[in-house]
């Protein structure tokens, strides 16, 4: 059980938009900065999101990150094949288990 | 371009230790800002941070794993290690190395992985 919820799976034909949600608490997300990153099959992941909302040079701007208190979101606008991936959101958490944590990972299947 | 390489066997028996090594090129390991952490992947499964460590050798351990983890460095080498002891069949996993950029505070370079498996 991950600290950080996302939904197993979402799915969108190609060319359209896809949300995909990270769910966490004030001593996660409420409190710290959210990553995001893309794991295509067989490859190690790759950050695409950074500080909530940024995104590293060379990553398109079809890839969006928002935070709103405690959850975090990712957008994905214009949908392609190659966007079909796992995507995990991450960030500190300053509990008593303090540490860093991941989502448990959303598959994305561009239809 | 930095580059992070992950070595060490891909079979461990059980109650043995894992010991793998990340080579940090193209670049100092020794650089301000940076962390560098391991994280593994069970097969099928979800990401898990197990730890940081700082060029100084400040370290940070995921608080489930502590009692097993051991992650050193060597700038001298330009290497970080991980040392996870008395394993079992539930440490099998793709272990990646990678520098967290504490300016940015995210994972931003990663190693291509390596499989453990842990099995007699």
């Amino acid at each position: 059980q991950s600290v950080l919820t996302q939904p197993p799976s979402v799915s969108a034909a190609p060319g359209q938009k896809v949300t995909i949600s990270c769910s966490g608490s004030s001593s996660n997300i409420g409190n710290n900065y959210v990553s995001w990153y893309q794991q295509l099959p067989g490859t190690a992941p790759k950050l695409l999101i950074y500080e909530n909302n940024k995104r590293p040079s060379g990553i398109p701007d079809r890839f969006s990150g928002s935070k709103s208190g405690t959850s975090a979101t990712l957008g994905i606008t214009g949908l392609q094949t190659g966007d079909e991936a796992d995507y995990y959101c991450g960030t500190w958490d300053s509990s008593l288990s303090a540490g860093w944590v991941f989502g448990g990972g959303t598959k994305l299947t561009v239809l | 371009q930095l580059q992070l390489q992950e070595s060490g066997p891909g079979l461990v028996k059980p109650s043995e230790t894992l010991s793998l090594t990340c080579t940090v090129s193209g670049g100092s390991i020794s650089s301000s800002s940076y962390y560098w952490g391991w994280i593994r992947q069970p097969p099928g499964k979800g990401l898990e941070w197990i730890g940081s460590i700082y060029y100084s050798g400040s370290t940070y351990y995921n608080p489930s794993l502590k009692s097993r983890v051991t992650i050193s460095v060597d700038t001298s080498k330009n290497q970080f290690s991980l040392k996870l002891s008395s394993v079992t069949a539930a440490d099998t996993a793709v272990y990646y190395c990678a520098r967290h950029d504490g300016d940015i505070d995210a994972f931003d370079i990663w190693g291509q992985g390596t499989m453990v498996t842990v099995s007699s």
